[in-house]
């Protein structure tokens, strides 16, 4: 039974440039959430998607959105990005209405030069 | 919203002894707490979590215990082994379990 997965592990974007992450729960989890976590802070609430759709948001400007597809896997789109953005991407995916335990993927190292 | 606030950011003890750390939290309405465990390069591990109606919780030699009236909660490691050193995590969630906060991190050294 795969857990959570991400991908990529690494990235390098320019500032001003545009990116996709990707993330697959674990079997049987149907809600994922996204954080961002800078270096030597803890993970900030990005978004979290349920059945779709965007069902609650952090403290993000748009330029975060994302997506979940029928099969429960969803992706992070950063645009127009900033060099404050780099940091670690973290998915972590439950099972909704069971109490939040959440399990994280490994996440996708975001650097932006 | 919600704040959660983690103190000590950085804890140093001796193999055997034990470690103890508090957060705080300010929204009323959150109700599960979990503690995370992240190791250097590693993805967050829940190690135990604790929902609003109960006071305290233990798993062999981790235990959290919860103050709704002070709003604060905090992880109790006895018997301290290296293996325990790694940056730990607090969280408060609330809505439904589907807003979360994290706290700013407690690097634990536990020294051999």
């Amino acid at each position: 039974d795969a857990g959570v997965t991400q991908s990529p592990t690494h990235l390098i974007k320019t500032r001003g440039q545009q990116v996709t992450l990707r993330c697959s729960p674990k079997s049987g989890h149907d809600t994922v959430s996204w954080y961002q976590q800078a270096l030597g802070q803890g993970p900030q609430f990005i978004f979290q998607y349920y059945e779709e759709e965007e069902r609650q948001r952090g403290n993000f400007p748009d330029r975060f959105s994302g997506h979940q597809f029928p099969n429960y896997s969803s992706e992070l789109n950063v645009n127009a990005l900033l060099l404050g953005d780099s940091a670690l991407y973290l998915c972590a995916s439950s099972k909704d209405r069971v109490g939040g335990e959440q399990y994280f993927g490994p996440g996708t190292r975001l650097t932006v030069t | 919203g919600e704040n959660v606030e983690q103190h000590p950011s950085t804890l140093s003890v001796q193999e055997g002894d034990s470690a103890v750390i508090k957060c705080t939290y300010s929204d009323s309405a959150s109700n599960y707490f979990p503690w995370y465990k992240q190791e250097l390069g590693k993805r967050p591990q829940l190690i135990i979590d604790i929902r609003s109606n109960v006071g305290e919780k233990k798993d062999q030699r981790i235990a959290v215990t919860l103050n709704k009236t002070a709003k604060h909660f905090s992880l109790h490691i006895t018997e301290t082994q290296p293996e325990d050193s790694a940056v730990y995590f607090c969280a408060a969630y609330s809505g439904g379990y589907q807003k979360v906060t994290f706290g700013t991190g407690t690097k634990l050294q536990v020294i051999p």
